[in-house]
């Protein structure tokens, strides 16, 4: 079966950077765009980027964009998602989430979460 | 970026009760809709997709309808497991957008 799992929880200093995996089984890893979604404590969700295993190209949000980056491994079927120059504001839960069916942007199976704490 | 605003904030409800939840985009969306319920502390869970499609184990309780830029999410004969925030979303065009929620609490 699909399933998407993510690495564990961080903490990071404001300024630095963090990395979260993302690491997919139970299917085709380069047909499905994986994407990254958001969740400060107690709002919303907010999409971050998304990124196209096969041939590795990566569509960010203009909030973004310039501090983010997402890559990936086929041989392992893990994507990573980097965030840089963090903030308070970017303490979060951050998803990754492939899609339903190819391309679509319809956000089908999620990765459990990865809580990304920000404080000095 | 089109806009998705979600209908109420919260509310609270009966377990036996139906309820209905709706979500509106700024602008026309054809079906290109998904609604997903996520309890406190997990990821949400895909319920529906293409504004009525019934996800792969969802129960039939759960319904979707709605096209262009008014959509509904009914759920029937509420039971306590069914408490938590729903979220809906677009994926007519990037970026993907989501509603601000709707909390379902069980009275």
């Amino acid at each position: 079966q699909v399933q998407v799992v993510q690495s564990g929880a961080e903490v990071q200093k404001p300024g630095a950077s963090v990395k979260v995996s993302c690491k997919a089984s139970g299917y085709s890893f380069i047909t499905y765009y994986i994407h990254w979604v958001r969740q400060a404590p107690g709002q919303g969700l907010e999409w971050m980027g998304m990124f196209n295993p096969s041939g590795g190209n990566t569509v960010y949000a203009p909030k973004f964009q310039g501090r983010v980056t997402m890559t990936g491994d086929t041989s392992t079927s893990t994507v990573y998602m980097e965030l840089s120059s963090l903030r308070s504001e970017d303490t979060a839960v951050y998803f990754c989430s492939r899609d339903l069916w190819d391309s679509s942007g319809c956000l089908g199976f999620w990765g459990q979460g990865t809580l990304v704490t920000v404080s000095s | 970026d089109i806009q998705m605003t979600q209908s109420p904030s919260s509310l609270s409800a009966s377990v036996g009760d139906r309820v209905t939840i709706t979500c509106r985009a700024s602008q026309g969306i054809s079906n290109h809709l998904a609604w997903f319920q996520q309890k406190p502390g997990k990821a949400p869970k895909s319920l529906i997709y293409a504004a009525s499609s019934l996800q792969s184990g969802v129960p039939s309780k759960f319904s979707g309808s709605g096209s262009g830029t008014d959509f509904t999410l009914t759920i029937s004969s509420l039971q306590p497991e069914d408490f938590g925030t729903y979220f809906c979303q677009q994926y007519k065009s990037y970026p993907p957008t989501f509603g601000q929620g709707t909390k379902l609490e069980i009275k």
